[in-house]
């Protein structure tokens, strides 16, 4: 099973929005609605931030939000502040792995 | 508050064991599938293994099928990972995480460092 697909670097400034792709296959991202997105900033664990394509854990700010369509999903952050600087992996069900993530990606604020 | 606590890593030779451990709190732990996932230095997130509630079933990553075994007890509310005939490759960072339905995971521990090395 190959790591899911994310670009290795998005960015965008305070207040505005920044959206990370994470493509996969009709195996894991297309198959199923369970993605989710983790939220890891250096040195420490990774933070779940968006489970089943769109819903957002308790605690989460709403600025935070997922979508998928096709083999593709998508986590968008907007109005982008300074702590949204980490990186960010997605996540999928498949069926020969339970999870398989992907490649991760830097946000940077400019 | 649901707490996850890693111990057991450290620095072991190329062919040797290492037994890591996963103490579980606030929460009914019996009741949770539960994962371990690492994180090789600079890398992404890899899943490792994976374990029913009961334990009577677990799923092993082709990576380390047949060197890796995941357990648990949970009257120790303890989550467990034998890894033996280590290699360079499973240098990582290794963090243990609740699995709530379905396919994610809510809470993962502070992870423990593992390093292959002669």
């Amino acid at each position: 099973q190959s790591a899911l697909t994310q670009p290795p670097s998005a960015s965008g400034s305070p207040g505005q929005s920044v959206t990370i792709s994470c493509t996969g296959t009709s195996s894991d991202v297309g198959g199923y609605n369970y993605v989710s997105w983790y939220q890891q900033y250096p040195g420490k664990a990774p933070k779940l931030m968006i489970y089943e394509v769109n819903k957002r854990p308790s605690g989460v700010p709403d600025r935070f939000s997922g979508s998928k369509s096709g083999n593709t999903a998508s986590l968008t952050v907007s109005g982008l502040q300074a702590e949204d600087e980490a990186d960010y992996y997605c996540s999928s069900y498949a069926a020969s792995v339970p999870f398989v993530f992907g490649t991760g990606t830097k946000v940077t604020v400019l | 508050e649901v707490q996850l606590v890693e111990s057991g890593g450290g620095l072991v030779q190329p062919g040797g064991s290492l037994r890591l451990s996963c103490e579980a709190s606030g929460f009914t732990f019996s009741t949770y599938w539960m994962s371990w996932v690492r994180q090789a230095p600079g890398k992404g997130l890899e899943w490792v293994a994976n374990i029913k509630p009961d334990g009577s079933s677990k799923y092993h990553a082709d990576s380390v099928k047949g060197r890796f075994i995941i357990s648990r007890d949970n009257a120790k509310n303890s989550l467990y990972l034998e890894m033996n005939s280590l290699r360079a490759e499973d240098t990582a960072v290794y963090y243990c995480a609740r699995n709530p339905p379905f396919h994610h995971a809510d809470y993962w521990g502070q992870g423990t460092l593992v390093i292959v090395s002669s």
